[in-house]
């Protein structure tokens, strides 16, 4: 049983493309989060939702918008894809805001 | 800057070693910190965390230890085995009430020697 749960996987597109990821978590937590994770392996937190209300909002180009159209899904759209945007990108959730997060297997988006 | 780093990127360790990761966090109001584990091609996981009032916390072959003093914590992993290669992030949690957030150190990756 998947508890946090992501789609696509792999996902290469063009630039100036739309795509959109999407998150499901079956574990009844408050909050999910979107991470994006460079090739670096540096883990940066872009948005975080509790209760469907976005909570946290860091500095992330306006072409990429969440959308949490429940408590257990936080679906991340990107508009007019760059070459930069390439990265792999993990949802997260977990029971409140502050408590042990748990990670999604993440989607590796390429743009060429 | 990152107010979360760590002092070594790579880690190589013989099988059975034991192994220490380091990490040294800037801000001192962080009150919980946690130890994750990421595998080739998965999502971090969860190892094990601490809370500011303690010194030291025991898991399963894993320690994690926390100075206050110096804003330094470490993750022990004893008997080191292959499938313990990974790499090993600490993050420190910030932040209060909905708007705390994990930020998280670069992380180091430990290669386990047969």
């Amino acid at each position: 049983d998947t508890a946090v749960s992501q789609t696509p996987k792999y996902l290469v597109t063009q630039m100036g493309n739309d795509k959109s990821i999407k998150c499901e978590q079956n574990l009844g937590h408050d909050t999910m989060y979107w991470y994006k994770q460079d090739s670096k392996k540096f883990l940066k937190i872009m948005f975080s939702y509790n209760n469907k209300e976005l909570i946290i909002n860091e500095t992330v180009p306006n072409r990429f918008s969440p959308k949490s159209p429940d408590k257990a899904h936080l679906n991340l759209h990107i508009n007019s894809l760059e070459l930069g945007d390439s990265a792999v990108y993990f949802c997260a959730s977990s029971q409140y805001s502050g408590a042990e997060q748990y990670f999604g297997p993440g989607t590796r988006l390429t743009v060429t | 800057g990152e107010s979360v780093g760590l002092h070594l990127p790579t880690l190589s360790v013989q099988e059975g070693d034991n192994s220490i990761i380091n990490c040294a966090y800037s801000n001192s109001a962080s009150d919980y910190f946690i130890w994750y584990k990421q595998e080739s091609g998965k999502g971090p996981q969860f190892i094990i965390d601490i809370r500011s009032n303690m010194d030291k916390r025991q898991g399963q072959r894993v320690t994690v230890l926390l100075n206050k003093t110096v804003k330094h914590l470490s993750l022990q992993i004893a008997a080191t085995q292959p499938g313990d290669s990974a790499v090993y992030f600490c993050a420190e949690n910030l932040g209060s009430g909905s708007a705390r957030q994990l930020t998280f150190g670069s992380g180091t990756q430990l290669t386990v020697l047969p």
